[in-house]
């Protein structure tokens, strides 16, 4: 099955630059998500791409895509301290059709 | 559509009782999850259905937990013994393939339990 790799933790000043990172292992993965979850709440999704694009921008949000390195990040742009979250990569499994998710990273915002 | 929803939102039991979660999912989508979140773990996928048949239920911790989904719009998740490592956030998800964002799952706000 698909392993989805991120690393738990990740501290930034605000106004500063935030880069999320998330490694996965099928190479016939098809869509790829970043989803927020807000303190005290449940998952929400944040943005996708699909496997045969290289980047996505929305805004203050820009996913890369490097489907050789099978590697996706999340770059946040002037990160504020509303940015404060825990933000998980989910990839698709192109052979069963089936999400798994990274285990989540804690962004934290420093003023 | 209200999202899923989950209930209780907190629960607090001793070590030893019987606990149960519980899950309605949107209307009209035919997968269901159940994920448990703890802070050292993260998110862990326990089980999914689809059409309330269960499809990989790889994840669930061991034979304490059990879960079913009797009909299209109910779920349960249960811990008989519970014990205090189960104590996390559980979150229930469901989806649609054919509508939106292909596969995007919704979450429900989650069950925070707490085994003493």
């Amino acid at each position: 099955g698909e392993d989805v790799e991120q690393s738990l933790f990740l501290s930034v000043r605000e106004g500063d630059s935030s880069v999320i990172n998330c490694t996965y292992t099928d190479s016939s993965s098809t869509y790829l998500y970043w989803y927020k979850q807000e303190p005290g709440a449940g998952l929400q999704l944040l943005t996708y791409i699909f496997s045969n694009m290289d980047m996505k921008q929305d805004q203050r949000l820009t996913v890369l895509l490097n489907k050789k390195d099978k590697h996706l990040s999340l770059r946040i742009a002037d990160t504020q301290t509303g940015d404060s979250a825990i933000y998980f990569c989910a990839v698709l499994d192109g052979n069963n059709n089936d999400m798994r998710f990274g285990a989540g990273t804690r962004l934290t915002v420093k003023p | 559509d209200a999202g899923v929803i989950q209930s209780p939102r907190h629960e607090v039991t001793e070590m030893g009782q019987e606990v149960t979660l519980r899950c309605k999912p949107i209307s009209g989508h035919d997968y269901l999850f159940w994920y448990r979140q703890t802070m050292m773990r993260g998110l862990e996928l326990l089980i999914y259905f689809n059409n309330n048949v269960p499809i990989d239920d790889s994840g669930m911790p061991e034979d304490r937990f059990s879960a079913k989904m009797p009909n299209a719009s109910f779920s349960t998740l249960k811990i008989q013994p519970s014990e205090p490592r189960d104590s996390a956030v559980y979150f229930c998800a469901s989806s649609s393939r054919g509508t939106g964002v292909y596969n995007e799952q919704f979450f429900g706000p989650g069950t925070r339990l707490t085994v003493l």
